[in-house]
């Protein structure tokens, strides 16, 4: 197992597209995270999932922004209609319960909207 | 509210010297944990170190080491002998309170940028 992937690495687009970036986890890891990192900024926490069950979410999670972790492996993050403040590193994590075990960050998907 | 502070946005180093970087924190919580994580130019959060409050010793891990002052609610890191590949973002971060949700989501602090001089 090569750790938590993310796909693509590098993202430009449009303002008014949509956009949505993969994290693979580390394939034991039971937990999943989203987090957005705006430029200088600490990560803040977007979304989780424990399995297939999205059980949290954040209140910037806006309506354009909508999750998904089919089967409990893989999850995809969606942005409809980008725009320019959606720019940020979007980072994904994986962890075991008990919750802390083996917490695993991946690399991030930088989002440019222009 | 659980809360991390970071005061240093940036700091000078010169290589094979030690750096200690701030970090305090605010929780009422009686057990937690404070995790160091590196961020380099590429964007991935690498874990650096974790200490957890019970622990009665505080952390090392090779040159990283944890100078954890509970009373005054501090958990600096201390990296010796800084190398140029040291140069980086590093965020200290608590998980959620436990008694508020059981995410164990990640309350990172705004990051101090290190530079290591040759």
């Amino acid at each position: 197992d090569t750790g938590v992937s993310q796909d693509p690495r590098h993202k430009i687009t449009k303002r008014g597209q949509n956009v949505t970036f993969r994290c693979d986890p580390i394939s034991e890891h039971n937990r999943l995270y989203w987090y957005r990192q705006t430029l200088g900024q600490g990560p803040e926490f977007l979304t989780y999932f424990q399995n297939e069950a999205q059980l949290e979410k954040s209140r910037l999670l806006s309506d354009r922004f909508s999750a998904e972790r089919p089967k409990g492996s893989f999850s995809t993050l969606e942005i409809q209609r980008t725009e320019q403040g959606d720019s940020a590193m979007y980072l994904c994590a994986s962890s075991s319960d008990p919750g802390l075990y083996g917490y695993t960050f991946g690399s991030g998907t930088r989002l440019t909207v222009v | 509210a659980q809360k991390i502070t970071q005061t240093q946005p940036g700091m000078f180093v010169q290589e094979k010297e030690a750096v200690t970087l701030d970090c305090t924190y605010d929780t009422s919580d009686p057990s937690y944990g404070l995790f160091w994580y590196k961020q380099p130019s590429s964007g991935e959060m690498i874990f650096l170190i974790y200490q957890g409050s019970y622990d009665q010793q505080n952390a090392t891990e090779g040159r990283y080491s944890l100078n954890f002052q509970k009373a005054r609610k501090s958990a600096n890191l201390v990296i010796s002998a800084s190398q140029l590949g040291d140069s980086a973002m590093y965020f200290c971060a608590m998980p959620r309170s436990p008694l508020m949700d059981s995410s164990y989501k990640l309350i990172f602090g705004s990051g101090t940028r290190l530079l290591v001089r040759p």
